[in-house]
This record gives C-alpha cells, structure tokens and sequence, in this order.
C-alpha cells in the first residue's frame, strides 16, 4: 500500500459545526504532515506530526485541532470555522531516516467549505 | 521566512515545445523536490535533488539543482497534454524527525494539442 487515505473527499460545514477530517497510511511513514491549499496557491504547512507527536505548529488557531491517535492515523478536529478556512486540506506523510531525502507522499485531500 | 519563488507563474505551449521552469530563493536547502499537482488532487513527488549541482532525467524532464543549493530548474522536451498541470518546487530542511517541506509558487503549465 503506497497511498495516503483522505476521508471525506467533500465537506461543507456551518460556522458553529464540529466536524473531522481522517487521514490514514500504511506505509510505515512515521512524519505525518497537515497542510492548507486556497485555490491557485501553493499548499501551506499546518502541523507536523513526528512518532505520533506534535512537532511543528505554525501558528495555527485553535479552531484547528490535530490528533494522532496511533502512527497510521492523523485527524483534524475542525469547530466554529470561519468562511475565509474554505480549502483543499491535505495530508502527507513521510519515511524517517537518515542519510538522504525522503519524498513525501500526499492525499487527494478533502475540499472543505463553510458556510 | 524562507521563500521559494518560480518563474514563470504560468505557461501555455503548444504540444511539441520545450520549456523550463526556474525555483529561486534565498536560502539554502537541504533538499529540493519537484511536484506536479491536477486540479482537486494532492501534489505528485517527480523527483528529489539533494547534491549541489546535481542533473537528474525522467524520461522528457530534466531537473537540476544549483551548485549553492538555493535554485532548481525543470525542463520539459518536447511537451505533451499529459504534462498539463501545477508544478510546484518545494525546499526541505533536514532537522531529522522534524523535517518541513516548504512549497514554491508554482508553475501552472498548459500544453495544447
């Protein structure tokens, strides 16, 4: 298995919803990464996530809050959102080890929408 | 900030040409890593330079890595519609289990037939 799994592919939301995004890989990759895409704009790095712990947060407001749960799973637990956080969420994930690069591998990602 | 800017932004050629694609910055990286993203998709990994001065082929693209490790090119022979996409380089930093890939303005490249 050599894909990164995003789930949902779609999601619209109110501004006073509680809502998920999952992610989920078994490649063994033990760097799991968030990341933020408007519409014709590079993707922005949310949270880095290194052995199941969080490592990089790049100043992200709390209505934004990562989880993962085990080295498979990541989630981003989304609540009061506001219309301007409407993106292509993606996940990636990323072998550890040393003496060379790594690439990384990304999902489809979820469209999500505010409303 | 380290910024990673490209040039050009967007690109429209007929099938047939050739192109090339430059990723500048400031700062020096690691690593330097080519994606091509499609429209409602996640990027695709083409290839990861790491040696300065390094040339690397995949069949009709070329990629190279400057000598200081701050700029990479791509070029495309001969452009095909399959080529149509994002393309975006992306600078990495080594800090082991903490790494951060940091993305460049991207390419918006159409290829018409």
């Amino acid at each position: 298995d050599t894909e990164v799994t995003q789930t949902p592919k779609h999601l619209v939301m109110g501004m006073t919803n509680k809502k998920s995004l999952k992610c989920e890989q078994h490649m063994g990759h033990r760097a799991m990464y968030w990341y933020k895409q408007k519409a014709k704009k590079p993707p922005e790095l949310m949270f880095v996530y290194s052995y199941e712990k969080l490592s990089i947060n790049e100043s992200v407001p709390s209505r934004f809050s990562p989880e993962c749960p085990n080295s498979s799973l990541l989630n981003l637990h989304l609540h009061a959102l506001q219309p301007e956080d409407s993106a292509l969420y993606l996940c990636a994930s990323r072998h550890i080890g040393t003496g060379g690069a790594y690439g990384y591998t990304f999902g489809s990602g979820t469209r999500l929408t505010v409303v | 900030t380290q910024l990673l800017e490209q040039s050009p932004q967007f690109l429209s050629i007929q099938e047939g040409e050739n192109l090339t694609v430059y990723c500048n910055s400031s700062s020096v990286f690691s690593s330097l890593q080519w994606y091509r993203q499609e429209p409602g998709e996640g990027p695709v990994l083409l290839v990861t330079v790491v040696t300065g001065g390094e040339v690397k082929k995949l069949k009709r693209l070329t990629f190279q890595f400057g000598d200081a490790r701050k700029d990479s090119s791509l070029h495309i022979t001969a452009a095909q519609t399959g080529d149509t996409g994002l393309y975006l380089c992306a600078g990495e930093d080594y800090g082991g289990a903490t790494n951060k890939l940091i993305f460049g303005t991207g390419t918006l490249l159409a290829v018409q037939p």
